[in-house]
């Protein structure tokens, strides 16, 4: 069974960087995954799909501070040059045959 | 601009039954896989089904299976949840998303409350 792991929460400074983690379990390694934001009280905001080549593509309107990357099992969100509206949960998200799978999301909290 | 928009969310009684709505517009709704996916107060995101573009195709996640239908009709651009059955733990907002690999947009929920 597919699993998405996530740090439940993060910090870090206004104009800082910041790096979200995703982990895939065993065996799911190779897969896509989307990155959703959710800001205080509204929807979910896709950013981008992170493909298991490290490329990236940014939904519409997502500024240039978003950025994704991978090592292994593992997907990045980095966001830099944090602004207080990044403040949010964010979700990694993938996909198969029959079933979506969220991560459990991370609480990032900008100081 | 691709908008997704959501109705039929309220207050049910648990066993009860509910219809909800998604009405597409901005893109060529025919064209792409949809998904509903829910979030319970206070948790995070939880996807419930998704439908083919043609709607040949529909998958459920194990928690609605047998209680919950997923439908579409291209012709009004519009997806459809039916849920019966409800309990309390379906109460969350639910949304429409598109493209069911990414869900690159979402519409902005509504809320079902399962209470008696």
């Amino acid at each position: 069974q597919l699993v998405l792991t996530q740090s439940p929460s993060a910090s870090a400074s206004l104009g800082a960087s910041v790096k979200l983690t995703c982990t895939l379990n065993s065996g799911h390694s190779s897969y896509t995954i989307a990155w959703h934001q959710q800001q205080p009280e509204k929807g979910p905001r896709y950013l981008m799909r992170l493909n298991s080549d490290g490329s990236h593509r940014k939904g519409d309107g997502i500024p240039d501070r978003f950025s994704g990357s991978i090592s292994g099992a593992e997907r990045y969100l980095t966001i830099s040059s944090l602004q207080s509206e990044d403040e949010a949960d964010y979700y990694c998200q993938t996909w198969g045959s029959g079933f979506v799978v969220f991560g459990g999301g991370t609480r990032l909290t900008v100081l | 601009q691709v908008q997704l928009v959501e109705s039929g969310g309220g207050l049910v009684k648990p066993g009860g039954s509910l219809r909800l709505s998604c009405a597409a517009s901005g893109f060529t709704f025919s064209d792409y896989y949809m998904s509903w996916i829910r979030q319970a107060p206070g948790k995070g995101l939880e996807w419930v089904s998704y439908i083919s573009s043609s709607g040949t195709t529909i998958y459920y996640a194990d928690s609605v299976k047998g209680r919950f239908t997923i439908s579409r009709d291209n012709a009004k651009n519009s997806l459809y949840l039916q849920m019966s059955s409800l309990r309390a733990e379906d109460t969350a907002v639910y949304y429409c998303a598109r493209d069911v690999m990414t869900n690159d947009y979402w519409g902005q929920g509504t809320l079902v409350t399962v209470s008696s």
